[in-house]
């Protein structure tokens, strides 16, 4: 299976909003309410920020949501702050699979 | 607080096997699944497989079938990655996760270097 579509970059001034998109299968996104969206800032270990398609990980700011739509899953940080600045990657279930999204660079303005 | 903590870096010669642990504490080891993770210099994240450590269950990605080998005793998981190419050469992570592959926790990660 391929990887899931993500742009290679987003950015964004601080305070506004910015959402990433993450564009999948219906046999990976589109299929399950199962994608997960990590952010990695540099030389650090993923952290998990959004799972189950829109909820939060423990202690993640509620500046941070997900949803889905189809095949298209999305990520919108609201109320961008200087420390949102990372990567991001989206995950799917896919049955006995995980696909990871080839990530997104978010840079605050 | 739950750990993942992983073993030192490598460095290995083409063709040859490398093999990374993950040593968990402070959860029921056999409740989560470990995912194996890597991510080549500048790269984004690839998924290489996962291990179900209540009953050794393994699903690999297509592209490392043959190659990795993940297997687990009472609180690490093991991942052996064999015929190492220089393009393996990569971070290697693993982590904890549900079923439906959330993962809350993850390892230092680990780096192997592949060079002749």
């Amino acid at each position: 299976q391929s990887a899931l579509t993500q742009p290679p970059s987003a950015s964004g001034s601080p305070g506004q909003s910015v959402t990433i998109s993450c564009t999948g299968a219906s046999s990976d996104v589109g299929g399950y309410n199962y994608v997960s969206w990590y952010q990695q800032h540099p030389g650090k270990a993923p952290k998990l920020m959004i799972y189950e398609v829109s909820r939060r990980s423990s202690g993640v700011p509620d500046r941070f949501s997900g949803s889905k739509s189809g095949n298209t899953a999305s990520l919108t940080v609201s109320g961008l702050q200087a420390e949102d600045e990372a990567d991001y990657y989206c995950s799917s279930y896919a049955g006995s699979n995980t696909l990871f999204g080839g990530g997104t660079r978010l840079t605050v303005l | 607080q739950v750990q993942l903590v992983q073993s030192g870096a490598e460095v290995k010669k083409p063709g040859a096997s490398v093999k990374v642990s993950c040593k968990a504490s402070e959860y029921t080891f056999t409740g989560y699944y470990i995912h194996w993770v890597r991510q080549a210099p500048g790269q984004g994240l690839e998924w290489m497989g996962r291990i179900n450590p209540n009953n050794d269950g393994t699903n690999y990605a297509q592209k490392f079938q043959g190659r990795v080998t993940m297997t687990r005793d009472t609180n690490t998981a093991y991942m052996e990655l064999s015929r190492l190419r220089s393009d393996d050469t990569a971070v290697y992570y693993c982590a904890r996760a549900d079923f439906w592959s959330a993962s809350d926790y993850w390892g230092q990660g680990t780096l192997v270097s592949v060079s002749s």
